[in-house]
C-alpha cells in the first residue's frame, strides 16, 4: 500500500533559525495537505497542493508539491516559539479507488528554544 | 460555526469488551472521517462516511465499524477491544472525500 515517509522526525532548533521537513510518498500523489499538531491537541489543516511544481506561502511558511507530485517540502524561515508541534504531511493518492483516504507520514516534531 | 466535536474526551475499557465513539461533524460539511493516532504516531486511516454511505476504508478489521446519521453526526464502535487499540481516536469532517480535514479533539481510549 502507499507509505508516507517524513523526516527528519525531529528538529531542535534555537529561536530565529531555519526549520525544514520532507515528506516523500511512495506513489504518485493527486494532492497533498500538511497539518500542525500541537502538545495535547488535534491536527490543524495548514495547505493543500495540488499542482505539480506547486509553491504557496503563509507567512513565514513555504510549502513545495515536487515535480513528479511524490514529493513536498515545509520550510520555515525564523523560527518562533509558537512555531512548535508535530508537522505532519498527508498525501491522498492519485487513481485510488478510496478518494476520501490521505495517509500521513509519520510527522516531524519540532522543539524551539528561546 | 460550529467545530467538530467529539465525546467522550477519555474512556477506559478492559480488553475484550465494546465501546462507542461518537463525534458531530461542523457545519456544512457532509463527509466524516476517522482516525487512529498511536503515542508518537501520524493518524491512521481508518474509514470515512459521505452520506450515510462508507466511502473507503484503511486497513482495519472489520471489528472497527461506524455510522453515519442523516444529520451528518457519525459513530465508531470497536468491539472486542485489544490492547493494541489504546489510542487517540480522531474525527474529522470535510466538505467533500478529498478537500481538507478538520478535526475533532479526538477521543483518548485506554484499554487495559
Amino acid at each position: 500500500g502507499q507509505q508516507v515517509m517524513q523526516i527528519p522526525q525531529y528538529q531542535h532548533v534555537q529561536e530565529g533559525e531555519d526549520f525544514t521537513t520532507y515528506c516523500n510518498s511512495s506513489t504518485t500523489l493527486s494532492n497533498i495537505q500538511w497539518y500542525k499538531q500541537r502538545p495535547g491537541g488535534h491536527p490543524v489543516f495548514l495547505i493543500q497542493l495540488v499542482k505539480s511544481g506547486e509553491v504557496k506561502k503563509q507567512k513565514r511558511l513555504t510549502f513545495q508539491f515536487g515535480e513528479a507530485k511524490k514529493n513536498s517540502s515545509l520550510h520555515i524561515t525564523a523560527t518562533q516559539t509558537t512555531d512548535v508541534g508535530t508537522y505532519f504531511c498527508a498525501g491522498n493518492n492519485a487513481g485510488g479507488t478510496s478518494y476520501g483516504k490521505l495517509t500521513f507520514g509519520q510527522g516531524t516534531i519540532l522543539t524551539v528554544h528561546p | 460555526e460550529t467545530g467538530v466535536t467529539q465525546s467522550p474526551t477519555h474512556l477506559i475499557k478492559t480488553r475484550g469488551q465494546q465501546v462507542t465513539l461518537r463525534c458531530s461533524s461542523q457545519s456544512g460539511h457532509n463527509t466524516v472521517s476517522w482516525y487512529q493516532q498511536a503515542l508518537g504516531q501520524g493518524p491512521q486511516f481508518i474509514f470515512q462516511y459521505y452520506r450515510e454511505e462508507e466511502n473507503g476504508r484503511g486497513n482495519f478489521p472489520p471489528r472497527f465499524s461506524g455510522l453515519q446519521f442523516p444529520n451528518y453526526s457519525s459513530e465508531l464502535n470497536v468491539n472486542a477491544l485489544e490492547l493494541d487499540d489504546s489510542a487517540l481516536y480522531l474525527c474529522a469532517s470535510s466538505l467533500w472525500g478529498g478537500s481538507p480535514l478538520h478535526f475533532g479533539n479526538g477521543t483518548r481510549l485506554t484499554v487495559t
